[in-house]
């Protein structure tokens, strides 16, 4: 059974802070993909990251596939309370089929 | 475009009744798959579907079961509902099913079992 650890599960923060979420598995997973989700709603997809060693950027986020492909990390700088929300990495399996694996989640508040 | 559709939104069940909740990908999206989110257990994978075809299947009793039409919309069918089956129910499509493809999830269905 594939499993992925977050961490830290809770993460409660001042606006402007800097701050990163870890997506740790023993297991290898062809892509590795971070949602975000607000109440009452479906995921949301940030990126998706592919290939080992791979760094993404989205505007203050930054995303990192680790060189082994089991691993991710999702760095905030200067978090904004729009920020706030329930951060999930996601690993697809390597058989294809869209079957995702979900972490445990990190719930972030960012606060005035 | 519209993004993945679920009916319905909420809904509450007896337990030992048996629900269907539906799903309608994004125009064009060939392949569906159904989660189960609960605050214990997190988003778990239940199955998915492509062209109308479970290509795989998570670690839940036969209780749980779906189906795909030939239009691609899906519906999964919880029977003999008990109180843990109480979650979010999430949709999600993609153009297929190969690694990498892009994967949108609706807004789910909150089922509570009472």
């Amino acid at each position: 059974t594939q499993l992925l650890e977050q961490s830290p599960q809770f993460l409660s923060i001042q606006e402007g802070e800097n701050l990163t979420v870890y997506c740790n598995s023993s297991s290898v997973f062809s892509s590795l993909q971070w949602y975000r989700q607000e109440p009452g709603e479906g995921p949301v997809l940030l990126v998706t990251v592919v290939t080992g060693g791979e760094v993404k950027k989205l505007k203050r986020l930054t995303f990192q596939f680790g060189d082994a492909r089991k691993d991710s990390s999702l760095h905030i700088t200067a978090a904004q309370p729009g920020d706030t929300g329930l951060y999930l990495c996601a690993g697809e399996d390597t058989g294809g089929g869209n079957k995702l694996t979900f972490g445990t989640g990190t719930q972030l508040k960012v606060e005035l | 475009k519209a993004g993945v559709t679920q009916t319905p939104r909420y809904l509450i069940k007896t337990r030992g009744q048996q629900v269907t909740l539906s799903c309608s990908p994004i125009s064009g999206h060939r392949s569906v798959s159904w989660y189960q989110q609960t605050p214990g257990q997190g988003l778990q994978f239940l199955f998915e579907y492509f062209s109308e075809t479970q290509r795989n299947k998570g670690n839940f009793p036969g209780r749980f079961s779906g189906r795909q039409f030939s239009n691609s919309r899906s519906e999964m069918n919880v029977s003999t509902l008990e109180l843990g089956d109480s979650a979010l129910y999430l949709c999600a499509s993609s153009l297929g099913s190969a690694s990498g493809n892009t994967i949108y999830f609706g807004e789910g269905s909150w089922l509570t079992v009472v």
